[in-house]
């Protein structure tokens, strides 16, 4: 029972335009997500986190949106970089349950195109 | 900078061997995480511990078991390697607040043949 799902196992986007990243899930328990990036041969590291209690969170050129009605999160590289290229994982924890256990999506491989 | 070390990049063990995957975090967390990594199926909770000798199995247990003698250190233990055993095995660490990120190591890539 996948709670977390990336439905696109893979994108393909042209440097500097938008990237868009998806993810769905069906647990409504899930009230914080994050976003992962993974390159070959090294372990994720954290990108950008949300909230259940927000619908937007920005960091420089990264965005994420959250529509809680929906169970979707997206997230957005804009202008997408050479150096973005590598597979995004989407995460969510129920934070009440302590320690972190974060539900991992499928993951989704980007590659930024010149 | 945390830092996560697992003690080898790679590893190849025969059916029926006993395996040990050592992972070494230095930034005093609390929460200790062993993950599996496999196409299509993203990152998979096997293991966590939440304290020193704690454990809690995650969503794919079978199979495994772990140890967490010192708050640093957190192995994966395979009893008895099987061909299904395969995969990239991850550790990851984090502070004891619910929705802390995690921090993660470079990943042991494990064949059994």
């Amino acid at each position: 029972d996948q709670q977390v799902k990336q439905n696109s196992p893979s994108l393909s986007v042209q440097e500097g335009r938008i990237s868009i990243l998806n993810c769905d899930y069906t647990n409504s328990m899930f009230d914080y997500f994050l976003w992962y990036k993974k390159y070959p041969a090294e372990g994720p590291t954290f990108l950008i986190s949300i909230s259940s209690i927000k619908d937007k969170n920005e960091d420089g050129r990264f965005t994420v949106f959250l529509n809680k009605s929906a169970k979707h999160l997206s997230l957005h590289i804009v202008p997408s970089q050479p150096g973005d290229s590598a597979v995004y994982f989407c995460a969510a924890i129920i934070t009440t349950e302590g320690a972190s256990k974060l539900t991992f999506g499928t993951g989704t491989r980007l590659q930024v195109t010149l | 900078d945390v830092k996560v070390t697992q003690s080898s990049r790679y590893l190849v063990k025969r059916t029926g061997e006993k395996v040990f995957l050592e992972c070494v975090q230095d930034m005093d967390h609390e929460n200790m995480f062993w993950y599996r990594q496999d196409p299509g199926l993203g990152l998979r909770l096997i293991y966590f511990s939440y304290d020193v000798k704690m454990k809690e199995k995650g969503d794919i247990p079978e199979g495994y078991s772990v140890s967490r003698e010192k708050k640093e250190r957190f192995s994966l233990i395979l009893e008895s390697a099987s061909t299904n055993q395969t995969s990239m095995y991850l550790c990851a660490s984090s502070p004891g607040q619910g929705g802390s990120p995690l921090h993660f190591g470079n990943g042991t890539r494990l064949t059994v043949t």
